[in-house]
């Protein structure tokens, strides 16, 4: 079957600190992989996404994410962590009109 | 230019009681999703519109039902609700439902509902 995990329920981070969020992936093909951020009582803001090629992708909020077909990995990274990154992280992949979600991870960011 | 805007933001219903979650969108994208979020379980896609006219269930579909009323708008319907239907309730749009760089989703603010 189809699914995405993410490993981490949550994290805690020093503000100033660096951040990498796990995500696997598990389909027969490179799927087309998402990562969204959700502040409380929000909706999903798109973050980044990979289709193809360069396998380091950057996005908003200086957030970047690199792909790892050897290990079915998907993990987002920010160099320097800032207490305003306080969220809720979904990974997520797109397959045939269906986009599957992880089951998130929650980051706190410790001043 | 308002998004992907659902109505309403809240909701208390009780058991057996039926009501409408209405979503539209202003962007012109030809697909529509809709979600439930449940602490630990990230987004359960519930049904989804490719197109105008098309409607799929999703992963968890039963106790549902769904009108792709027309491109904006995509409806989602409780008929008799039950406890395990409180949750919160995304629904997203999306340009395209092929290939390219068109795949991504605007999310709404989401509805929360109880069901007592």
């Amino acid at each position: 079957a189809q699914s995405v995990t993410q490993p981490d329920i949550h994290i805690t981070v020093s503000e100033g600190a660096s951040l990498e969020l796990r995500c696997n992936y598990s389909y027969g093909a490179t799927p087309y992989l998402f990562w969204y951020v959700q502040s409380p009582g929000q909706g999903l803001q798109l973050l980044l996404k990979y289709f193809s090629g360069d396998t380091l992708v950057q996005g908003i909020k200086g957030f970047e994410a690199e792909f790892k077909r050897s290990q079915s990995s998907f993990n987002l990274r920010k160099p320097s962590v800032h207490w305003s990154d306080a969220a809720e992280y979904f990974c997520a992949a797109y397959n045939f009109n269906k986009f599957y979600f992880g089951s998130g991870t929650k980051l706190n960011v410790k001043p | 230019n308002a998004g992907v805007t659902q109505t309403p933001k809240f909701q208390v219903l009780k058991t057996g009681q039926s009501m409408t979650l209405q979503c539209a969108q202003d962007m012109n994208h030809n697909s529509m999703y809709w979600y439930r979020q449940d602490p630990g379980m990230g987004l359960r896609l519930i049904y989804y519109s490719a197109s105008e006219g098309t409607t799929d269930k999703g992963e968890v579909p039963n106790g549902y039902n769904v009108s792709r009323l027309n491109k904006r708008e995509f409806s989602l319907r409780l008929e008799s609700a039950a406890p395990s239907q409180t949750s919160v309730y995304f629904c997203a749009s999306s340009p395209s439902s092929g290939a390219g760089g068109q795949i991504f989703q605007y999310f709404g603010a989401g509805t929360r509902l109880s069901v007592l």
